[in-house]
């Protein structure tokens, strides 16, 4: 069975730092992975997912994730945090289907917070 | 275009009363998907919809809720007999439907703010 562990749920960063969420999965099959943003009041964004070609995934808004199946996790980083970057980030695996359909399992969320 | 849409935004109910939620996927989509965000569970899964198959209903929590999907489009999602733990934001997704191996991304709406008094 697929599942996802959020390691923080929360995270405060300054401005200009390092941003590093932790995720890591257990999947019975070669996991398809997400990385999806929530602003207040607002739906699911996609930032970025895995879907078995390259290791190290480019998002949008300057994240990137990198698999590593030896550790069986997907960390998501951004070099240098913005203020508008405050919000709450969903690793996802993808269900008991697997593959390229089906429901997607959450981890619990980690909410980002930016210190000017 | 025009994204996903759930109606209501917001609906406050009394313990023991039926609720109906709207989601509109986007169009062309014929996949479908309804999620429960509740703080103390986080994100779950509910049911899925692909085009005319079976939908897989393993996530719903009680026989209390139902979904239905007219025409393969738009889906209701229904709880009987609401409960205060059934208070939660309600998620409605649509995708593509399956091509291959090719990930079909979901496209979530705004969500309905169910609140059970």
């Amino acid at each position: 069975a697929q599942s996802v562990t959020q390691l923080g749920s929360h995270v405060s960063v300054s401005e200009g730092a390092l941003v590093l969420l932790r995720c890591n999965y257990s999947s019975s099959v070669p996991p398809y992975l997400f990385w999806y943003v929530q602003y207040p009041n607002q739906g699911l964004q996609l930032l970025l997912k895995y879907t078995s070609a390259a290791t190290l995934v480019k998002g949008i808004n300057g994240f990137e994730a990198e698999f590593k199946k030896s550790e069986t996790s997907f960390h998501l980083t951004k070099p240098s945090a913005h203020m508008s970057d405050a919000a709450e980030y969903f690793c996802a695996v993808s269900g008991h289907r697997g593959g390229s359909q089906g429901n997607l399992i959450f981890g619990k969320g980690t909410k980002l917070s930016v210190k000017p | 275009g025009a994204g996903v849409s759930q109606s209501p935004s917001n609906k406050v109910t009394e313990k023991g009363k039926d609720v109906e939620l709207r989601c509109d996927p986007i169009s062309g989509h014929t996949a479908l998907y309804w999620y429960r965000q509740s703080l103390g569970q986080g994100l779950e899964f509910l049911i899925y919809f692909q085009g005319n198959s079976a939908p897989d209903k393993s996530g719903l929590p009680s026989d209390r809720f139902s979904a239905e999907r007219t025409g393969g489009s738009v889906s209701t999602l229904t709880i009987q007999r609401t409960q205060q733990e059934d208070s939660a934001v309600y998620l409605c997704a649509s995708s593509h439907g399956p091509q291959g191996r090719r990930y079909n991304e979901q496209f979530f709406g705004p969500g309905t703010r169910l609140t059970v008094l």
